[in-house]
């Protein structure tokens, strides 16, 4: 199986500020990784995703990073805005491409 | 929109009813799922659904039965549940075989009474 953590339940940040959320694994067999943003009364939407081939993945304002090592990952927002204010989840994929591992969620509050 | 449908956006029920949820999925996708979401605490995945055919249980009460008729369309049919499992349940459907991204419906908001 697979289970993922969240370092950090909240985390706070001031607009325009860079936010780092991170998330850890358990298995090191896990392939495929995704963060998704959670908004209040939606579902989870994709943000970026990162192979294990890869160690690092660029969006717009969004970075991934992935370090296979120590099976952590995490998720950049840079210059973060108002509307980043979500709950964040990291999903893991291992092996099986049926099934997506999630972890708990960071909720980011960003201050004006 | 995601191109997942759910439906209702909101339920209450009692322990003696029967209900069902109701996803949706127009993305051409072949695998779907059942998650239920609690407050602070993780996703937990239910169902999976791959080519029709059921390819995981998570240890769900029996309380909790889901249909699959084709690869569009997701059910989770509801009798005699209890007030622990009010939750958020929310349906997602991805592309078996390859490493993509699964797409969530915006979940159905229930509330055992």
């Amino acid at each position: 199986g697979e289970s993922v953590g969240l370092h950090l339940p909240t985390l706070s940040v001031q607009e325009g500020d860079n936010s780092i959320i991170n998330c850890a694994y358990s298995n090191s067999a896990s392939d495929y990784f995704i963060w998704y943003k959670q908004e209040s009364g939606k579902g989870p939407q994709f943000i970026i995703d990162i192979r294990s081939n890869m160690d690092k993945r660029q969006g717009q304002r969004v970075t991934v990073l992935l370090n296979k090592t120590v099976k952590h990952l995490s998720l950049q927002i840079a210059a973060t805005q108002p509307g980043d204010s979500a709950v964040y989840f990291c999903a893991v994929q291992s092996g099986n491409f049926n099934k997506f591992y999630f972890g708990s969620g960071t909720k980011l509050n960003v201050k004006p | 929109e995601t191109g997942v449908t759910q439906t209702p956006r909101h339920l209450v029920m009692g322990m003696t009813n029967k209900k069902s949820l109701k996803c949706e999925q127009h993305l051409g996708h072949n695998a779907m799922y059942w998650y239920k979401q609690s407050a602070k605490k993780p996703l937990e995945l239910m169902f999976v659904y791959s080519l029709e055919e059921r390819v995981e249980n998570n240890s769900v009460p029996s309380r909790f039965s889901p249909e699959c008729p084709n690869s569009s369309h997701l059910f989770l049919h509801l009798h005699t549940l209890q007030p622990e499992d009010s939750a958020l349940y929310l349906c997602a459907s991805s592309r078996v075989g390859s490493s993509t991204e699964a797409f969530f419906g915006q979940g159905t908001r229930l509330t055992v009474v």
